[in-house]
């Protein structure tokens, strides 16, 4: 079965830290990737992707993702967290047994940057 | 940017009203999701659909409809809402063509209290 796990409920990290949001995957072919980001109240937003190509993807706010193959993840990672990402992200997989572009969601990570 | 908007931020009704959530997204996507969130479950998927008049049931349909008779707009029905209907709806679009990447935008969410 095809599935996505974030490990992790909760991850504190204090301002000006890296900080890294952990995402695992189990699909039958080649993944395609995503991390979303929710603030209160606020509906996902897009933060980036892998589908193919360089191990390191780079998104939007300085996060960016490396895909592992082998280890089957994709962490999400900034070198110097700010307050204002203390939020809520999803790690997300397309659902490949579905041709309608089904995204498998994790349970979420609650991120908790403090000065 | 891909544009999704809700009809209501908050709503209230009561136990045994017909409950009607609406979404529409300016970007001519095929696809269309309706997913609910609660506290430590995540994103649960209600009802999807690829393309006009068309929809899937996702992990959680009971209790729900949907209707979608125009491309950019999907409808989500709560036939007789009840109490344990109270959650956050999140809808969502997507492409559906050749070559895209199947990344879902969110709309703002509707937050609907069922007394």
């Amino acid at each position: 079965a095809q599935s996505v796990a974030q490990p992790e409920d909760q991850v504190n990290v204090a301002e000006g830290n890296p900080l890294t949001v952990k995402c695992t995957y189990s699909v039958s072919g080649n993944p395609y990737l995503f991390w979303y980001v929710q603030y209160p109240n606020r509906g996902l937003q897009f933060l980036l992707k892998y589908i193919t190509g360089d191990n390191l993807v780079k998104g939007s706010y300085g996060f960016e993702a490396e895909f592992n193959k082998s280890q089957t993840s994709f962490h999400l990672k900034k070198p110097s967290a700010l307050v204002s990402d203390s939020a809520l992200y999803f790690c997300a997989v397309r659902d490949l047994y579905n041709q309608g572009g089904k995204l498998i969601f994790g349970q979420g990570t609650e991120l908790s940057v403090k000065p | 940017d891909v544009k999704v908007t809700q009809s209501s931020r908050y709503l209230v009704k009561r136990t045994g009203e017909k409950v009607f959530l609406e979404c529409v997204q300016d970007m001519d996507h095929e696809n269309m999701f309706w997913y609910r969130q609660d506290p430590g479950l995540g994103l649960r998927l209600i009802y999807f659909s690829y393309d006009v008049k068309m929809k899937e049931k996702g992990d959680i349909p009971e209790g729900y409809s949907v209707s979608r008779e125009k491309k950019e707009r999907f409808s989500l029905i709560l036939e007789s809402a009840s109490t344990n209907q109270t959650s956050m709806y999140l809808c969502a679009s997507s492409l559906f063509r050749t070559g895209s990447s199947y990344e879902q935008y969110f709309g703002p969410g509707t937050r609907l209290t069922v007394t």
